[in-house]
């Protein structure tokens, strides 16, 4: 079945530690995107990208780095810089454009990240 | 600014009753508006989308709503079910850029028997 899969599911980090959160699509999509959601926030885009090997910072990148050097992966690394890691991070993907099914965005189930 | 606001922040209903949740918003250039239902610890999952030509939708026992003169929509469910207990999360699009979405803190729903 197509789909996006992240991984782990849950991740403990020491404080210091930097961590890699996995994000892979099958479903053919060119653009893919990570959120951060916080109790009673809406999602926050960290990062996204609309092809392979390029992507643009979101609103809250500081402490955050992707890649995307295949179309179906995009990996977000958490490092040491982010103050406050401790959310749930969701991976996204869509195809780009304007035609109207192009502008659903599939959403992966998502990773926990705890900061002990 | 874009800005999506949802009401209310949380709602119990009876097993079998009906609710409506409420999204207002400032987005412009609007393109399209989605409603999301998203279980606990889950990713969001689409229910509808509403371009600016309709403004009435529905999926089953969800039915969306939309003024575009007004801002605002409207997702109604009828004859909950238990497995409707989720958040439900209102995100718009503006079509001035590249997948420009903003996202509403969500309604969380809780339906019990």
């Amino acid at each position: 079945d197509g789909g996006i899969t992240q991984s782990p599911k849950y991740l403990f980090r020491k404080e210091g530690q930097n961590v890699t959160l996995s994000c892979e699509q099958n479903l053919n999509h060119d653009a893919m995107y990570w959120y951060r959601q916080d109790p009673g926030q809406g999602l926050r885009l960290i990062y996204y990208s609309q092809i392979v090997n390029d992507f643009q910072k979101g609103d809250i990148a500081e402490g955050y780095s992707v890649s995307r050097e295949k179309k179906e992966s995009f990996p977000l690394t958490v490092t040491s810089a982010q103050k406050n890691p401790t959310a749930f991070y969701l991976c996204a993907s869509s195809i780009p454009g304007q035609r109207l099914s192009g502008n659903t965005i599939y959403f992966g189930e998502g990773s926990w990240l705890t900061v002990v | 600014k874009n800005q999506v606001e949802q009401s209310p922040q949380s709602l119990i209903i009876l097993e079998g009753k009906n609710c409506t949740l409420q999204c207002n918003y400032t987005v412009s250039p609007f393109s399209n508006l989605r409603w999301y239902k998203q279980d606990t610890g889950r990713g969001p999952v689409s229910l509808t989308i509403m371009t600016f030509s309709e403004n009435t939708k529905s999926n089953g026992r969800y039915t969306a709503t939309l003024d575009a003169d007004t801002k605002q929509s409207s997702l109604h469910i009828t004859a909950s079910q238990l497995s409707d207990s989720a958040s439900y999360i209102c995100v718009v699009r503006n079509s001035g850029g590249y997948q420009k979405v903003t996202f509403g803190t969500g309604t969380k729903l809780q339906v019990i028997p």
